[in-house]
């Protein structure tokens, strides 16, 4: 079965970066984008951006062009997010999700990170 | 850039059909989606391409997008639909969600 497998929560400082792991399995990782979500607490969803892990091409949400970076690495399925300049707003769990053919079929459990002095 | 609006909340009595609507420029001009998420768990999706309802979610939920507005409806709502429900369409190579709607059951 599909899985998407995210990294465990992070505590950092305001000016440091973050990187966000997400293990996917269960289906051909090189075959579907996968998307970045994030949302404050009790706050909605924001999208972040888009990785093709076969390409390596991204397309990043204005907001935050400058700041993410999103990376995979094929041989242990694993795509990766890397939020830096981090400020108290970053504070938010952060969602891997598979876009299934335009359409977010299946997430990650969701990682907290937390951005404080 | 493209956004997408929803109503911050919508009330429905068990039995009765809850419809909440998302609202963007010739939205119906393109896919739309909606996600249910519930406190402490990832979204999931509910209705994907207007109307069409992914394995395992019950028929009572279901879609519609035409002008400016789509729609999510659900009939016959039970208490376990009480849930935040985001819309989310495609725009120039980005995604775009709705800013959620807070379905309460009661």
């Amino acid at each position: 079965q599909v899985q998407l497998v995210q990294s465990g929560a992070e505590v950092k400082k305001p000016g440091a970066s973050v990187r966000v792991s997400c293990k996917a399995s269960g289906y051909t990782f090189t075959s579907y984008d996968i998307n970045w979500v994030r949302q404050a607490t009790g706050q909605g969803l924001e999208w972040m951006g888009w990785m093709n892990p076969n390409s390596g091409k991204t397309v990043y949400a204005q907001k935050f062009q400058g700041r993410v970076t999103m990376t995979r690495n094929t041989s242990i399925t694993t795509a990766y997010m890397e939020l830096s300049s981090l400020r108290s707003d970053d504070t938010a769990t952060y969602y891997c999700a598979r876009d299934g053919s335009f359409v977010f079929d299946y997430w990650g459990q969701g990682s907290l990170v937390i951005v404080s002095s | 850039s493209y956004e997408l609006t929803q109503p911050p909340s919508v009330s429905v009595s068990p039995g009765q059909t809850a419809s909440i609507t998302c609202s963007g420029d010739k939205l119906g001009d393109r896919y739309a989606c909606w996600y249910q998420q519930k406190p402490g768990q990832s979204p999931v999706l509910v209705i994907y391409e207007d109307n069409k309802r992914p394995s395992g979610i019950p028929e009572r939920f279901s879609g519609s997008n035409s002008g400016n507005t789509a729609t999510l409806t659900i009939s016959g709502t039970q208490t376990m639909d009480e849930a935040d429900y985001y819309c989310q369409a495609w725009d120039s190579d980005t995604w775009v969600f709705g800013g959620g709607t807070k379905l309460t059951v009661l």
